[in-house]
C-alpha cells in the first residue's frame, strides 16, 4: 500500500516556465515532508522540505506547498532551467521514523 | 560532490561470489543506512544503524549482511545473491536514527550492483 503517491511519472516544460510537481499522501500522522532530486548514476539530493505545521515553505527558486485537508503536496520551481531536468522524489516521515519515498517524477525542462 | 563516499561505483558478480560494497561519511552523523533501488522504482529501506549498533532490518535476506565497524564507515557484506538482487545500492546518513527532526538524509552516489 503505497502512502507517497507521485501519480503523474513525467512532465515536461518549457525552459522559463514553472512546472508543477504533485504529490498525493493517505497517512494523516506524517509530520514532515521532503523532496530530493536525483541525476541519472549518481544518489538523490535533499531539495526542500516542509513541516506539516507550515503550508509553504521558499528556498530560491524553489517553493513546497502543502495542503493538509488535502493531503497533497507540491513543488514549484520557478523559473524552470534545464539543469533542473532530474527524477525528483516526494517523501515524508512519521516522528522518528523511516522516510517512505513516492515513485518519483521525470521532469524534463526543455531549451 | 557527496560527502556519502561509496566504493565501487560498479560490480559485477556471481551469485556463489562473495563481495562487499563499503560507505564512508565525515560528517559526524550517528545514523547510516542502506537502500536499494530498482530502475523506476523509489529508494527501499534495507537497514539502519544508529550510533554504530543495528536499530533497523527491513526483513531482508541473510545474503545481505550489513557491518558498522565504526560512525564513519558502513559495510554491507553479499553473499549467495540472486540476479533478482541487481539494483543500485545507496548508502545514506543522517544527523540522527530516524530522521529526528528534519529527516533529512544525504546519500551517497550509490553502487550499481549486477548479479550474474
Amino acid at each position: 500500500d503505497q502512502q507517497v503517491k507521485q501519480n503523474s511519472p513525467s512532465l515536461s516544460v518549457q525552459e522559463g516556465r514553472i512546472s508543477i510537481l504533485n504529490c498525493d499522501y493517505t497517512n494523516s500522522m506524517f509530520d514532515y515532508f521532503l523532496w530530493y532530486k536525483k541525476y541519472p548514476a549518481e544518489g538523490p539530493t535533499f531539495l526542500i522540505s516542509i513541516s506539516s505545521i507550515k503550508d509553504k515553505n521558499e528556498d530560491g527558486r524553489f517553493t513546497v506547498f502543502l495542503n493538509k485537508s488535502a493531503k497533497h503536496l507540491s513543488l514549484h520551481i520557478v523559473p524552470s532551467q534545464p539543469g533542473d531536468s532530474a527524477v525528483y522524489f516526494c517523501a515524508a516521515k512519521v516522528d522518528n521514523s523511516k522516510l517512505t519515498f513516492g515513485k518519483g517524477i521525470t521532469l524534463s525542462v526543455r531549451p | 560532490d557527496t560527502e556519502v563516499t561509496q566504493t565501487p561505483k560498479h560490480l559485477v558478480m556471481g551469485m556463489t561470489n562473495k563481495k562487499s560494497l563499503k560507505c564512508e561519511q565525515h560528517m559526524g552523523h550517528r545514523a547510516m543506512y542502506w537502500y536499494k533501488q530498482k530502475a523506476k522504482k523509489p529508494p527501499e529501506l534495507m537497514f539502519v544503524y544508529s550510533y554504530e549498533k543495528l536499530s533497523i532490518n527491513e526483513s531482508v535476506p541473510s545474503r545481505f549482511s550489513p557491518e558498522c565497524p565504526n560512525s564513519s564507515l558502513l559495510n554491507l557484506h553479499l553473499h549467495a545473491l540472486q540476479p533478482e538482487d541487481s539494483a543500485l545500492y545507496l548508502c545514506a546518513s543522517s544527523q540522527e536514527a530516524g530522521g529526528m527532526g528534519t529527516g533529512e538524509l544525504f546519500f551517497g552516489e550509490g553502487s550499481r550492483l549486477t548479479v550474474l
